[in-house]
């Protein structure tokens, strides 16, 4: 079974732009999470979508934005990027709410 | 506030020997509770996850023990090996929702 896949990988962009980063989750998995990861700040839980709805959100400000579509796909939006937007996005898929979650290997954005 | 404490930022440990990593949490809610496995550059990887109805899980050399009367979790790992290096995160989770994961604990393991 194909684990999760995120695209792109790497990505440079400048202060002001906008990304937006994409994940497949695992085949059946309906849940998928966000998280950003920076050094010495661990996993912070961006959102949470089961069946294209938003399920929890997490402390994040609202140029963070996420959507699930029909097929489970993901994708994360980060509108007006700021230096500090520079870290590893992570992304996660399970069967269930709550439970085990399969990280995808990341999406490395570097913000100059 | 954080809901998931791992206070230990790194554990260095000799080849051979236990390693024992610690998370404490505080929401009571939690009923689910995992231990997953990060390489640089690498997403996670799910080690082992326990059941609030459990307080012990055993997968190879990896062991997961709760307290739930202290909310405490803690892994073991029996016989450490080089391989293990890397960052280890505890996450809590179930019923309530999304898991929420603590920051990390950096484990050295020395030849």
């Amino acid at each position: 079974k194909a684990g999760v896949t995120q695209t792109p990988r790497y990505l440079i962009k400048t202060r002001g732009q906008q990304v937006t980063l994409s994940c497949s989750p695992i085949s059946g998995h309906r849940s998928v999470s966000w998280y950003q990861q920076t050094p010495g700040q661990g996993l912070q839980f961006l959102f949470e979508y089961f069946s294209e709805t938003q399920r929890n959100k997490g402390n994040f400000p609202g140029r963070f934005s996420g959507r699930q579509f029909s097929n489970s796909r993901s994708e994360m939006n980060v509108s007006t990027l700021e230096l500090g937007d520079s870290a590893l996005y992570l992304c996660a898929s399970s069967r269930i709410l709550g439970y085990e979650q399969y990280f995808g290997p990341g999406t490395r954005l570097t913000v100059t | 506030d954080q809901q998931v404490k791992q206070n230990s930022p790194s554990l260095s440990v000799q080849e051979g020997r236990i390693s024992i990593l610690n998370c404490d949490y505080t929401n009571s809610m939690f009923d689910y509770f995992l231990w997953y496995k990060k390489y640089p550059a690498e997403g996670p990887t799910f080690l082992i996850s326990i059941s609030s109805i459990k307080d012990k899980n055993e997968d190879g050399r990896f062991t997961v023990f709760l307290n739930k009367s202290a909310k405490h979790l803690s892994l073991h790992i029996v016989p450490s090996q080089p391989g293990d290096s890397a960052v280890y995160f505890c996450a809590c989770g179930g019923s309530q929702g999304n898991l929420i994961f603590g920051k990390g604990t950096k484990l050295s393991v020395k030849p």
